[in-house]
């Protein structure tokens, strides 16, 4: 089993323009989180799916962020416009159980992003 | 309020020495409790979790954890600490019904 797969790995961007994050979960799990690491707050969840719809996205810190996941194997998180306190490693996991909010989660090795 | 705190943010062992990682969690329900480990530039790991089964639970690589209810604690404890136990250790709360919820961490050096 592959696990789950980030992409891409590192991000380098100016402030304003538009990124985006790719999440594979494992397949046959149904539950996908989204997390955001800094050294100031920690890890962070931003928003959890089930059975591919969002369940929990109120630790979306703003309108500029926003996820998808269109589809049982593939996420997205979008940041338009980014800025530089933005920056962070920004990691998935995923679960096996729907509601898998008391279940193992399986991370990815994370993207980190940088916002110049 | 659910939440967790990890009483130390840096633990320091001699290699062959004993580790304790303190971990409490205010929950208004019987929680799951995890403790995950993550080495450096890599995802979190899972170590061991309680799930309201055995109060003491044991995990990967020689760790285990006790739910001690009356302590609301689930601290992380190892007989003999290794040079590969370097990294960051998150005790995590999981209320029936409510967010999870992450501590802050605690990073393990291992001095040898």
């Amino acid at each position: 089993d592959a696990g789950v797969i980030q992409s891409p790995r590192h991000e380098v961007t100016e402030m304003g323009q538009e990124v985006t994050l790719r999440c594979k979960p494992i397949s046959g799990h149904n539950s996908l989180f989204w997390y955001r690491q800094t050294m100031m707050r920690g890890l962070e969840l931003l928003i959890y799916f089930n059975n591919n719809v969002p369940i929990d996205d109120s630790g979306m810190p703003e309108d500029r962020f926003s996820a998808k996941m269109p589809n049982a194997s593939f996420s997205t998180l979008k940041i338009q416009p980014s800025e530089p306190r933005d920056s962070a490693v920004y990691f998935c996991a995923s679960s096996p159980l729907a509601g898998g909010r008391t279940d193992t989660q399986y991370f990815g090795p994370g993207t980190r992003l940088t916002v110049l | 309020a659910q939440s967790v705190t990890q009483l130390d943010s840096h633990v320091s062992v001699s290699e062959g020495t004993p580790v304790l990682l303190r971990c409490n969690y205010s929950s208004s329900y019987s929680p799951s409790l995890f403790w995950y480990v993550q080495h450096p530039n890599k995802g979190l790991q899972l170590l061991l979790k309680y799930t309201s089964a055995a109060t003491l639970v044991k995990g990967i690589n020689g760790f285990e954890a006790e739910f001690k209810k009356s302590e609301t604690s689930f601290h992380l404890t190892k007989p003999s600490a290794h040079m590969s136990d370097a990294a960051e250790y998150f005790c995590v709360v999981s209320p029936l019904g409510d967010k999870i919820i992450f501590g802050k961490g605690t990073r393990l050096h291992i001095l040898p």
